[in-house]
């Protein structure tokens, strides 16, 4: 079955910290990958995106993330967090073929240290 | 331009209770689709719409969900004989066509008593 995973729960990062989220997907062919952030209260907002071409994805908010095919994995990476970057943060994955829907991992709650 | 916007933000309802949940997508998406977050989850996928037919439902969990979209754009989420085990938030996105990048709304936090 088709599937992301995000193994961390909770991460915790100083403020001016640098910041690795990961994500892992699951699926028959390499899939469509997505970074969304979700403050309190709000809706998903896109970070950036992966489809093909370059594997190092530069998004919104000084965020980048790497594909890594033989690592299955799409991890989202920022050198330096804000205080502001505190938020839930969502790795999604949608099929090339077939379904439009997306499947997204359990979620990182990201907290920042003064 | 405008977001996807949903109504209501917050929806309180009793057990066995009918409720509609909104959902306006961004002006000229042809593609809208509903998810579902329960707490400390990620949003999980229940139907979508390319214009006004569902072109996937294998997300609604059972018959008492049921969705609509009458004219190609305002979208309108059914649920019948509510139970507690619905209460969660419900996201609508929208993309300009099938396939493309989705853009989420806020969300309605239904909870059922």
């Amino acid at each position: 079955a088709q599937s992301v995973t995000q193994p961390d729960i909770h991460i915790t990062v100083s403020e001016g910290a640098s910041l690795e989220l990961r994500c892992n997907y699951s699926y028959g062919a390499t899939p469509y990958l997505f970074w969304y952030v979700q403050s309190p209260g709000q809706g998903l907002q896109l970070l950036l995106k992966y489809f093909s071409g370059d594997t190092l994805v530069q998004g919104i908010k000084g965020f980048e993330a790497e594909f890594k095919r033989s690592q299955s994995s799409f991890n989202l990476r920022k050198p330096s967090v804000h205080w502001s970057d505190a938020a839930e943060y969502f790795c999604a994955g949608r099929s090339r073929s077939g379904t439009y829907k997306y499947i997204f991992g359990t979620g990182t709650r990201l907290k920042v240290l003064a | 331009g405008a977001g996807v916007s949903q109504t209501p933000s917050n929806k309180v309802t009793e057990k066995g209770k009918y409720v509609e949940l909104r959902c306006d997508p961004i002006s000229g998406h042809t593609a809208l689709y509903w998810y579902r977050q329960s707490l400390g989850q990620g949003p999980e996928f229940l139907i979508y719409f390319q214009g006004t037919g569902a072109a996937d439902d294998s997300g609604l969990p059972n018959d008492r969900f049921f969705a609509v979209r009458p004219e190609g754009s305002v979208s309108t989420l059914k649920i019948q004989r509510t139970e507690r085990g619905d209460s969660a938030v419900y996201l609508c996105a929208s993309s300009p066509l099938a396939g493309e990048t989705q853009y989420f709304g806020p969300g309605t936090r239904l909870l059922v008593l």
